[in-house]
């Protein structure tokens, strides 16, 4: 089991350039979300999805796009980067049942220049 | 959504018991606590949830209080590698399923 895998490790984008995260489990879990850390932060929930086909908005879901078409992958869309979107993004997946513990990916690290 | 309120930071010493609290006083009957610790920028690791129950694995023990408005994270032997951010989170349950961390405690385990 490869866990919960994210692409790119490290990306640098320009302002108003567009790009998506991947984010890909093999786990089989339903339940997968995206998460953003800012620097000497908590991590915040930008969107989430409890099955394919299925997403819904966490805290802080303007500037970013999700679909989930299958199981597995979980991919994050950025449209129109902005430098207030620099940030260290975690993927996590996990099952069905909410007393199921969350897996992380090892995350993505944007910058907006 | 019930809410977590944690310490900023807290300090150690080597082979002591680490004790973290969290206060969660809005929690629901039906929400569990969870806690999780993140090392330098690594993604979050789980450690241990319980709902009212003392819970007790190989890395932590948690207990809740009666009636489960806090808790507190226990590490028995604190390491050097235990030095971390630990958050305290409360399942969220809005018709699905959400995770909301709060800010967590940064533990420095001192030699």
């Amino acid at each position: 089991n490869a866990g919960v895998t994210q692409t790119p490790k490290f990306q640098v984008l320009k302002t108003g350039q567009s790009m998506t995260l991947q984010c890909a489990q093999d786990m089989n879990h339903e339940y997968m979300s995206w998460y953003r850390q800012d620097p000497g932060m908590g991590l915040r929930l930008i969107h989430y999805s409890v099955g394919a086909g299925i997403t819904d908005q966490g805290e802080v879901p303007n500037g970013y796009n999700v679909s989930r078409s299958t199981t597995e992958d979980f991919p994050l869309r950025l449209l129109s980067a902005a430098p207030s979107q620099t940030s260290v993004y975690f993927c996590a997946s996990s099952g069905t049942s909410h007393r199921n513990e969350q897996f992380f990916g090892p995350g993505t690290r944007l910058t907006v220049l | 959504d019930a809410k977590t309120t944690q310490p900023t930071s807290m300090d150690c010493a080597e082979g002591r018991a680490a004790n973290l609290p969290c206060n969660h006083s809005t929690i629901s009957g039906n929400e569990y606590v969870y806690w999780y610790r993140q090392i330098h920028s690594q993604g979050p690791q789980y450690i241990i949830h319980g709902l009212k129950n003392n819970e007790t694995n190989e890395m932590a023990s948690l207990i809740i209080t009666e009636d489960r408005k806090s808790s507190t994270l226990i590490l028995p032997h604190a390491t050097l590698r235990d030095t971390a951010v630990y958050y305290c989170i409360v399942s969220v349950i809005s018709g699905t399923y959400k995770y909301i961390f709060g800010t967590g405690t940064r533990l420095k385990v001192l030699a």
